[in-house]
Order: structure tokens, then C-alpha cells, then sequence
């Protein structure tokens, strides 16, 4: 147990659904982190919140949208995506965005049909 | 070519073997950080170093800065063991990732 929960553990959603991705940490950490696994490949960055502002987002497609409400909750919102986009997404939250230790989620198995 | 590269990309071994795992970065770092990922996908972080050498446990980690290598040890390897160790590095504000070691140990 690390203290970042994600939930759902595993989605299933056509390329029409809309779907969200939880994130959630009480560290007390100041930022959070969206990654991407596919298979055969190592873990992307996708986008990262400090103090609940988005500082940066790695070209990832409109489709994915990141929502932070707060700086214990993380949200991406899935809409539209394609079959390419399954994979596993990881949340991650470290006290600040510099040299300081991350803590992960047990990540979302996304597939979509 | 990953700015990150680790060797092997597979390992078995029969368990109580010695254990080593390889990371070489091409760019500069401020921090080193070694993760294991369990089959169900989730990622525990087990050292972050900038220098020298870590030990935790049958766990040990050593940077060499100079030339950019890493290594992870596991002593007396046990089949809990078996998962992907990931080596990752932390370079300005980002983090960029090996593709990970799989491990698997032989009861």
C-alpha cells in the first residue's frame, strides 16, 4: 500500500463511451502525476499537476483530459479513444515536483474495444 | 534510442542467487530512482539515490555518476522477487524511464 489509490482497477469501454479514471492520495503531497504503459514500452508521462495547476502535459491528445479539483484528487477524463490507446495508466503524487520521491497507484488496465 | 537502457531486459534465476540489474542514462540527472512493478501493474519505489550506494534489506543499489551506470543487487533471491525492475532517472523536472528488467525467480 503506498497511499495513492486509483480505482477502477480494470475498464473495458468502447470508442464511443465516456469514462473517468480516480486518482486519489493523502500523502500530502503538492503534485500528481498521469503515465501511460503500453505494452513493450516504458512508462510515459502524460501530464502533471503542482499545487493543482497543470504544468505540463506531454502532448497527449485532446481525448485525454486531466482534472485536478483538488491536491488530493485526480481525474482523467477518456472520451472518443482508440483501440491503440489501451494500456496501463499509472497515477503517481510526490510532496513537491523536484527531486523528491514519487509514490504510485496500483494502476487502471484500460482496454477499449 | 530511451535516454534510459537497462540490462537484461529478462533475467531467471533459481532462487538464492545473487542478483544484478544494470542502468545506463545518456543525459544528466539529478536523482536515480529504481522501482519494482508486481504482475498486477502497481509500482513501488524502492530507491531514490543521487550518489554512493543504498542498501534496504537483500536490496542494493549503487550510482556511479561518472559513468552514468547504476546497478541493483538482490542477495539471496527468493521467488517473491519475480517482477519488473524499473530504473528511472530525473533529469530537471521530468523523469524518464528504462523499459524494465523482468525478473523471475525459480523456486
Amino acid at each position: 500500500e503506498t497511499g495513492v489509490t486509483q480505482t477502477p482497477r480494470h475498464l473495458v469501454m468502447g470508442m464511443t463511451n465516456k469514462k473517468s479514471l480516480k486518482c486519489e492520495q493523502h500523502l500530502g503531497h503538492n503534485a500528481m502525476y498521469w503515465y501511460k504503459q503500453s505494452a513493450k514500452k516504458p512508462l510515459e508521462l502524460m501530464f502533471v499537476y503542482n499545487f493543482k495547476e497543470q504544468t505540463e502535459n506531454n502532448s497527449v491528445p485532446s481525448r485525454f483530459s486531466p482534472e485536478c479539483p483538488n491536491s488530493s484528487h485526480l481525474f482523467l477524463h477518456l472520451h472518443t479513444l482508440q483501440p491503440e490507446d489501451s494500456a496501463l495508466y499509472l497515477c503517481a503524487s510526490s510532496q513537491d515536483r523536484g527531486g523528491t520521491e514519487a509514490f504510485f497507484g496500483q494502476g487502471t488496465r484500460l482496454t477499449v474495444v | 534510442k530511451n535516454e534510459v537502457e537497462q540490462s537484461p531486459q529478462n533475467l531467471t534465476a533459481q532462487e538464492g542467487e545473487f542478483i544484478t540489474i544494470n542502468c545506463s542514462y545518456s543525459v544528466g540527472i539529478s536523482a536515480l530512482h529504481w522501482l519494482q512493478q508486481h504482475p498486477g501493474g502497481g509500482i513501488v519505489s524502492l530507491f531514490m539515490l543521487s550518489s554512493g550506494k543504498k542498501k534496504h534489506g537483500r536490496l542494493i543499489a549503487t550510482i556511479n555518476i561518472q559513468e552514468k551506470h547504476s546497478s541493483l543487487h538482490i542477495t539471496a533471491s527468493h521467488p517473491r522477487d519475480s517482477a519488473v525492475y524499473i530504473c528511472a532517472v530525473r533529469k530537471n523536472n521530468d523523469m524518464r524511464f528504462g523499459a524494465g528488467t523482468r525478473l523471475t525467480v525459480k523456486p
